[in-house]
């Protein structure tokens, strides 16, 4: 079965160090990665994806992550991070060509940024 | 940017009440979605909407759920008789395609059922 597991609940950081928040994936074929947040009271907002191509994604508010096949992993990475960063953050993968349409989604990651 | 707005934004119902969560897509995207997420648990996928029918749904979607596009703008989720454990957050979605063409799926900020 397809899956994602981010292996931490919760991730503290001091403002102006780099983050890293992990997510390592269990599928069937070549996985297509992506990266939401959700800040408090918010929907899910979309903040990069891994298709094909360079292993390195950038995506949005300066957030970067990086496809591993090898690992099978898809770790979200910011080198410098702000107080707003944080928010709740969710990987999800989806299987292109499977039958089912729908992302899978990891529990979530909480990121706490302190000043 | 456009965005998905999904009304309302928090909802508290009796248990067997029918519910209408309502979602306006993005406005050129043609997949429409719902997930919901339980609190403390993982988003699940609802069910997927393409050209006025369903074009899949989970084991959560029984026939207590249903979907309609009733015009041309909006989408909405219809629970017949609510059940304690239908208290979540419903997310309504869109995408310009497909999913399993790698398309980004965007999502609205959620609806806050609770059934008491």
């Amino acid at each position: 079965a397809q899956s994602v597991a981010q292996p931490e609940d919760q991730v503290n950081v001091a403002e102006g160090n780099p983050l890293t928040v992990k997510c390592t994936y269990s599928v069937s074929g070549n996985p297509y990665l992506f990266w939401y947040v959700q800040y408090p009271n918010r929907g899910l907002q979309f903040l990069l994806k891994y298709i094909t191509g360079d292993n390195l994604v950038k995506g949005s508010y300066g957030f970067e992550a990086e496809f591993n096949k090898s690992q099978t992993s898809f770790h979200l990475k910011k080198p410098s991070a702000l107080v707003s960063d944080s928010a709740l953050y969710f990987c999800a993968v989806r299987v292109p060509m499977d039958s089912n349409y729908q992302l899978i989604w990891g529990a979530g990651t909480k990121l706490i940024i302190k000043p | 940017e456009p965005e998905v707005t999904q009304t309302p934004s928090h909802q508290v119902t009796q248990m067997g009440q029918e519910v209408i969560l309502r979602c306006v897509p993005i406005s050129n995207h043609l997949y429409f979605y719902w997930y919901r997420q339980i609190l403390g648990q993982k988003v699940e996928f609802l069910v997927s909407f393409y050209n006025n029918e369903i074009s899949e749904k989970s084991e959560i979607f029984d026939d207590q759920f249903s979907v309609e596009r009733p015009d041309g703008s909006n989408f909405t989720l219809k629970i017949r008789s609510t059940k304690l454990e239908d208290s979540a957050m419903y997310f309504c979605a869109s995408s310009e395609h497909r999913d399993n063409s790698g398309n980004t799926i965007y999502f609205g900020e959620g609806s806050w059922l609770t059934v008491v």
